[in-house]
């Protein structure tokens, strides 16, 4: 069974500068998480869909950050300027509708200089 | 205000060794609690946990949950090299909300 995938899995931009983030989860997951992880932190979820609609994202930063799912599989994070503070592992997380456990993509390491 | 503690944040130990790790929660609502282990890359699911007193067990792992007083503790035994990793504890409550700890960094010497 193919895992979760994740695209780029390194960045590095200037701040001020855009990023997006890809992730396709595993085949039949209706749900879809992106975790914010800072060095030394366990994850912070940003937001989580269940098939297209979103869920929660309480805790996105919608100044800067935005996501989307449009079709349901895919789903586009992007940070737009980014700060030096978004500096983070960005982790895709998925799972079956109203299942607990949670399946990890290898997650994209942003660096902002 | 919801928190997930876990502890030790960082442990050196020995070829051999058995090692506890502590997670405990303050939530509403209270659904699951999960372990994952978190090497180079994604983070690993290991066990979940929603009622007290039962223990999870896989291999040298095992896992159990106290509901009564807010905490989890990851065993480890006979450890090897290849168990140094971050272990991570996330509670899940309420609807959807779930929270993860900041993590224990083990690290595992020849």
């Amino acid at each position: 069974e193919a895992g979760v995938a994740q695209s780029p899995r390194y960045k590095i931009i200037e701040k001020r500068q855009s990023v997006a983030f890809w992730c396709n989860p595993i085949s039949g997951h209706a749900t879809l998480y992106w975790y914010q992880q800072i060095l030394g932190q366990g994850p912070k979820l940003l937001i989580q869909f269940q098939n297209n609609g979103v869920v929660d994202d309480s805790q996105l930063p919608k100044d800067r950050f935005s996501a989307e799912r449009l079709k349901g599989v895919d789903s586009t994070l992007k940070i737009q300027p980014a700060k030096l503070e978004d500096s983070a592992v960005y982790l895709c997380a998925s799972s079956f509708q109203y299942q607990e456990t949670q399946y990890f993509g290898p997650g994209t390491r942003l660096l902002v200089l | 205000e919801d928190k997930v503690v876990q502890s030790p944040l960082s442990l050196v130990v020995h070829e051999g060794d058995t090692v506890t790790l502590n997670c405990s929660y303050e939530v509403t609502n209270f659904r699951s609690l999960l372990w994952y282990k978190q090497e180079k890359k994604a983070p690993t699911f290991l066990f979940m946990l929603t009622s007290s007193g039962i223990e999870k067990k896989s291999g040298r792992l095992s896992s159990i949950l106290d509901k009564k007083e807010l905490f989890s503790i990851l065993n480890i035994t006979a450890t090897q090299t290849g168990d140094s990793a971050i272990y991570l504890c996330a509670v899940k409550y309420n609807n959807n909300d779930m929270r993860f700890g900041a993590g224990t960094r083990l690290t595992v010497k020849p």
